[in-house]
């Protein structure tokens, strides 16, 4: 059965610097797509980045990344230069394939609320 | 525009009572979802509809009963409403699309906070 495992229920980090928020992900499916969504505190999910499965170059958005090492089955988001407004629950999700044929579902791991300080 | 708008984004009912949210997307969309996220922020798939026709069913209680009229629209109606229904549900909506290079994600609703007292 698909996976989607972070171990980091909290994490803290000064304003400026860099962070990681760690995900692994299990599934036997070879095609398969990643996502990181960011929740703030007023509730809406948003989209941050994405990561197909047979993508080469690792994923980037401004100051977002995604770190994956397809062989350790990880997909790391990279937030870099903290900001005050990155304070908010993050969220990583694999869906089971991201050229469609399948359910097209998308399941979510348990999230990383992550505070910066000033 | 809004691209996912679900109403109402709050409802407070009584045990036992019957509630409908309602889902409009105006991305487009083929499929659409419903999702909840219990008090701890796990985020579960409740249904998923492609073009009107129900293709996700996960273990859900029959007391909750998705409709979708056409493929821009899902609600969801809850009878008989439980204590262990407060949650918040979140609809969803993507294209679901064999095209492996473009990125076929989800976007969400603002959510709906059901309270049940």
């Amino acid at each position: 059965a698909q996976k989607i495992t972070q171990t980091q229920p909290g994490m803290f980090v000064q304003e400026k610097e860099a962070v990681t928020l760690d995900c692994t992900y299990d599934t036997s499916d070879p095609s398969y797509g990643l996502f990181w969504y960011k929740q703030p505190s007023s509730g809406e999910m948003i989209f941050l980045i994405y990561q197909g499965s047979y993508d080469q170059q690792n994923a980037t958005e401004g100051r977002y990344s995604l770190n994956f090492q397809k062989a350790r089955k990880s997909a790391n988001l990279v937030i870099s230069a903290s900001q005050l407004g990155d304070s908010a629950m993050y969220f990583c999700a694999m869906r089971e394939s991201p050229y469609g044929g399948a359910t097209n579902k998308l399941i979510f791991g348990t999230g990383t609320l992550l505070a910066v300080q000033p | 525009d809004t691209a996912v708008s679900q109403t109402p984004k709050y409802l407070v009912t009584q045990m036992g009572n019957d509630k409908s949210i309602k889902c409009e997307q105006n991305l487009g969309h083929d499929t659409m979802y419903w999702y909840k996220q219990d008090s701890k922020k796990f985020l579960k798939i409740m249904f998923s509809y492609n073009n009107k026709e129900l293709i996700i069913n996960e273990t859900v209680p029959n007391r909750f009963s998705p409709k979708s009229p056409d493929k821009a629209h899902l609600n969801l109606h809850i009878n008989s409403l439980e204590l262990g229904d407060s949650a918040v549900y979140f609809c969803a909506s993507s294209q679901r699309s064999r095209d492996r290079d473009r990125n076929y994600g989800y976007t969400f609703g603002s959510g709906t906070r059901l309270t049940v007292v």
